[in-house]
């Protein structure tokens, strides 16, 4: 089975400056998610979504970012505009079925500097 | 919100010795999960507890969770190099949908 497909894998961008993150989940996966993985944190959630509408978007700095999953399996999360603070891996998982017992499948994550 | 807390934050081990990981949330869970990884990877599903006291074991690894189901625990027995990594926990509130929240990890080195 086909992992979850991210890119790019590395981006550099001033602040201020705009960027936008791409995922393909798991074939048939209903559930995804985005999370921002800050050095020598614990991934944090930023969205999640089921199919194609939003499921939890309360840690979202929705000033700044946005998430969209048109037709319920590719996404995209953009910042506009981005701040040093912004650095960080983001990471696009997908489930099953989005319920409590469904294991997340991570991809390798895009690794985000703002210089 | 919902918190969850993992110690310790760096654990250095010779191999062959044991090495534990310690969970604990702000709020009773439905379920944890736990995540291990690797130096400039992405986390990778261990196992998931649901029941209150549930003990699993894969191999060297014992994971338990709690009576409340508030907290758990990871244990390797006999550390190898290929054990290192960062081990999350990640609990899941009581809704259908809920959202699962990461522990800070605990940084595992494992000296030869």
């Amino acid at each position: 089975e086909a992992g979850v497909a991210q890119s790019p894998r590395y981006k550099i961008i001033e602040k201020r400056q705009s960027v936008a993150f791409w995922c393909n989940p798991i074939s048939g996966h209903a559930t995804l998610y985005w999370y921002q993985q800050i050095l020598g944190q614990g991934p944090k959630l930023l969205i999640q979504f089921q199919n194609n509408g939003v499921v939890d978007d309360s840690q979202l700095p929705k000033d700044r970012f946005s998430a969209e999953r048109l037709k319920g399996v590719d996404s995209t999360l953009k910042i506009q505009p981005a701040k040093l603070e912004d650095s960080a891996v983001y990471l696009c998982a997908s489930s099953q079925q989005g319920l409590n017992n469904s294991p997340l499948h991570f991809g390798n994550g895009t690794r985000l500097t703002v210089t | 919100g919902q918190q969850v807390m993992q110690i310790p934050q760096y654990q250095h081990v010779q191999e062959g010795e044991d090495f534990t990981t310690y969970c604990n949330s702000s709020t009773t869970l439905s379920n944890i999960q736990w995540y291990k990884q690797r130096p400039g990877g992405h986390p990778v599903f261990l196992i998931q507890l649901v029941k209150s006291g549930e003990v699993k074991k894969q191999k060297r690894l014992t994971f338990q969770f709690g009576e409340a189901k508030k907290n758990s625990s990871l244990h390797i027995t006999a550390t190898q190099t290929t054990d290192v990594g960062t081990y999350f926990c990640a609990g899941a509130g009581g809704t259908s949908y809920g959202k699962l929240t990461f522990g800070q990890g605990t940084i595992l080195t494992v000296h030869p």
